[in-house]
């Protein structure tokens, strides 16, 4: 079975530019998470979607936004991007939300932002 | 707020020289702590779960214990391609929808 699948996996952008990324979940898993890593801060929670509706959501300011389609594949997307956004973007999907199914990640994008 | 704090930070070790990774944790509604392992340049990689205290799970060299404050992650004679960033994740809800907490990680690096 294929894994969770990240495109693109680098980017490059412009302070002020915005940006969309993409993420693919396991066949038949129907939640995805989003989470901004980086060295200082870790791993941190941006939202979570399950039949195309957002359950749950991090703190992060309204320029981080995200949909999911009725294919259960999910974008993010982020609006005029700040330096402070460089960081290792990841996608992990998991049959369904909540503490019984374990989620599983993407290899993750990449973005530096200029 | 929700808190995770993983120790040491750093870890090097031996091939064959166990040893043992913590994660202590106060959060909310607590259901579930998941361990992980990330490789540089990779996603995590799902490891365990475990639900109540005195649960534990095994997988080859690893073993994770869990305590109603902490979890352990026990490595027994590792080899170096154990070498990667450990990462405990406790599931809450607090008074929200459910969502994983992320530790920093504990970085083990195993010398042959």
């Amino acid at each position: 079975k294929a894994g969770v699948t990240q495109t693109p996996r680098y980017l490059i952008k412009t302070r002020g530019q915005q940006v969309t990324l993409s993420c693919s979940p396991i066949s038949g898993h129907r939640s995805v998470s989003w989470y901004q890593q980086t060295p200082g801060q870790g791993l941190q929670f941006l939202f979570e979607y399950f039949s195309e509706t957002q359950r749950n959501k991090g703190n992060f300011p309204g320029r981080f936004s995200g949909r999911q389609f009725s294919n259960s594949r999910s974008e993010m997307n982020v609006s005029t991007l700040e330096l402070g956004d460089s960081a290792l973007y990841l996608c992990a999907s998991s049959l369904s939300p909540g503490s019984s199914y374990e989620q599983y990640f993407g290899p993750g994008t990449r973005l530096t932002v200029t | 707020e929700d808190q995770v704090t993983q120790s040491p930070e750093a870890l090097r070790l031996q091939e064959g020289e166990s040893s043992s990774l913590n994660c202590s944790y106060t959060v909310s509604g607590l259901r579930g702590l998941f361990w992980y392992r990330q490789d540089p340049g990779k996603g995590p990689e799902f490891l365990f779960t475990l639900y109540s205290a005195g649960e534990e799970k095994e997988k080859e060299r690893l073993k994770a214990t869990l305590t109603k404050k902490e979890s352990f992650l026990h490595i027994t004679a590792p080899k170096p391609e154990d070498s990667a960033t450990y990462l405990c994740a406790p599931g809450g809800s607090g008074g929200s929808n459910y969502k994983l907490t992320f530790g920093k990680g504990t970085l083990l690096t195993v010398n042959p």
